[in-house]
Order: C-alpha cells, then sequence, then structure tokens
C-alpha cells in the first residue's frame, strides 16, 4: 500500500486566496483525521470522519476551514480566506476504528506545508 | 483541562546508548497509550502501542513502560543509533469514540 497521500506538498499563498488541501486515506480504512502542526500548539486535531461522515469538528478553528468527505478514498480541507496565522503544516491520518469506536493506529501522511503571506 | 505533556522538551544521548524519553497524562480514562516519531519533514510513525491492562511492552529495541498509579508513560530506546534522532510524541486515548491527544514532543538527538 502507498499509504496516505497528500497533496500538495508544499503551498505558498498570499493572504485572502483559497487553499484547497487534498488526502486519499489507506484503502479499507474507516477513519479519516486532520491534524494542524505548528510550533507553539504542536499537533491539534481539526476534524476526523468515520465511515465519511464527519464525528467531531471542534477543532476546526473557524468557519473560513471547511473538511469534506464525499468518498471513502477522498477528502479535502479547505480554507477561504487563507490568513497569515494558518500557516502550518496540516496532516492527514487514517485509522481503523473499532467496532466500539476505539482509536487505534493512526497513519500519518507526509504532511502539506502552508504558507500564508 | 486534562492533557498529555512531556517532562522533557530535548534528550542528547551518545550513538550505543540507552535513550529514556518521558511523558506524563492526567487524564485517569485514558486506556490506550501510543508512541510516535517524526522524523523532520515527515508525518509521524507509530512506534509502539499499549493498553492499559499492561505495563510493559517490548519491541524491537523499543520498550514501553505505563505506570497507572502516577500516570508516566516512558518510551525505552536500547543502543540509540543516528536514525534514532527525531522527535518523540505519546499520545493518549481515553475511550470510545475519541481521538488520540498528543503530548507536545520531545527532540531527541543523538550525537555520534
Amino acid at each position: 500500500d502507498a499509504g496516505v497521500i497528500q497533496s500538495p506538498r508544499h503551498e505558498v499563498t498570499e493572504m485572502g486566496q483559497e487553499v484547497t488541501l487534498r488526502c486519499k486515506p489507506i484503502s479499507g480504512h474507516n477513519s479519516l483525521f486532520w491534524y494542524r502542526q505548528t510550533m507553539m500548539r504542536g499537533l491539534e486535531l481539526l476534524i476526523y470522519f468515520n465511515n465519511n461522515v464527519p464525528i467531531d469538528d471542534s477543532g476546526m478553528p473557524e468557519d473560513r476551514f471547511s473538511a469534506k468527505m464525499p468518498n471513502a478514498s477522498f477528502s479535502t480541507l479547505k480554507i477561504q480566506p487563507s490568513e497569515p496565522r494558518d500557516s502550518a503544516v496540516y496532516f492527514c491520518a487514517s485509522s481503523l476504528l473499532g467496532l466500539a469506536g476505539q482509536t487505534g493506529e493512526l497513519f500519518f501522511g507526509e504532511g502539506s506545508r502552508l504558507t500564508v503571506l | 483541562g486534562e492533557s498529555v505533556g512531556l517532562h522533557l522538551p530535548t534528550l542528547s544521548v551518545q550513538e550505543g546508548d540507552n535513550s529514556i524519553i518521558n511523558c506524563a497524562y492526567s487524564n485517569s480514562a485514558s486506556d490506550y497509550f501510543i508512541w510516535y516519531k517524526q522524523e523532520s519533514g515527515k508525518g509521524p510513525q507509530f512506534i509502539i502501542d499499549i493498553r492499559s491492562n499492561m505495563d510493559k511492552r517490548q519491541g524491537q529495541r523499543v520498550t514501553v513502560l505505563l505506570n497507572k498509579t502516577v500516570k508516566h508513560l516512558s518510551l525505552q530506546i536500547a543502543a540509540t543509533q543516528p536514525g534514532d534522532s527525531a522527535v518523540y510524541f505519546c499520545a493518549e486515548n481515553a475511550g470510545s469514540a475519541r481521538q488520540l491527544t498528543f503530548g507536545s514532543g520531545t527532540q531527541l538527538t543523538v550525537l555520534p
């Protein structure tokens, strides 16, 4: 398996522009997570999906952030409009949630490094 | 609020020595713990996990110890190698339909 695939690996954009980050989870995994990593705040969970349904989006910073998972093999994280404080590395991860919803090992992608000027 | 934290932000060890990375957690309901390794420019990578019904688990060159009494988790790396240089995160899971909560990370540097 190729693992979790994210694109783009690097994105530099100007404040106010729309940013779309993409993720392809590992085939067969039933849950997908979007994390943001910064030096100041570490790894923060933004949202996670189970069976393509958003379960917990309490970590999404504000309305400028949205995430979708139209099918089991694709998810997007969109920021519109982007701001300099959104600069971070955004990770997508996938996993197999247990029958009781317990989280097992997360498999992370290589991340998308976003710089908003 | 309850959180996962690390005692030491940085750790330098000589190649060949053993490394011990510590982690404190405060949520007594946590029942599953994972150690991740993150190399520069890459995503976190699973190292080893442990459930709360165990106090020790061994992998290849790594051992995780769990002390539920004092809510402490440690990762021991035997015969540390240059390729072990990375940031190490502990993470806890407090039960069903919950996501992993990550600690702040410890930078391990292996000296030649």
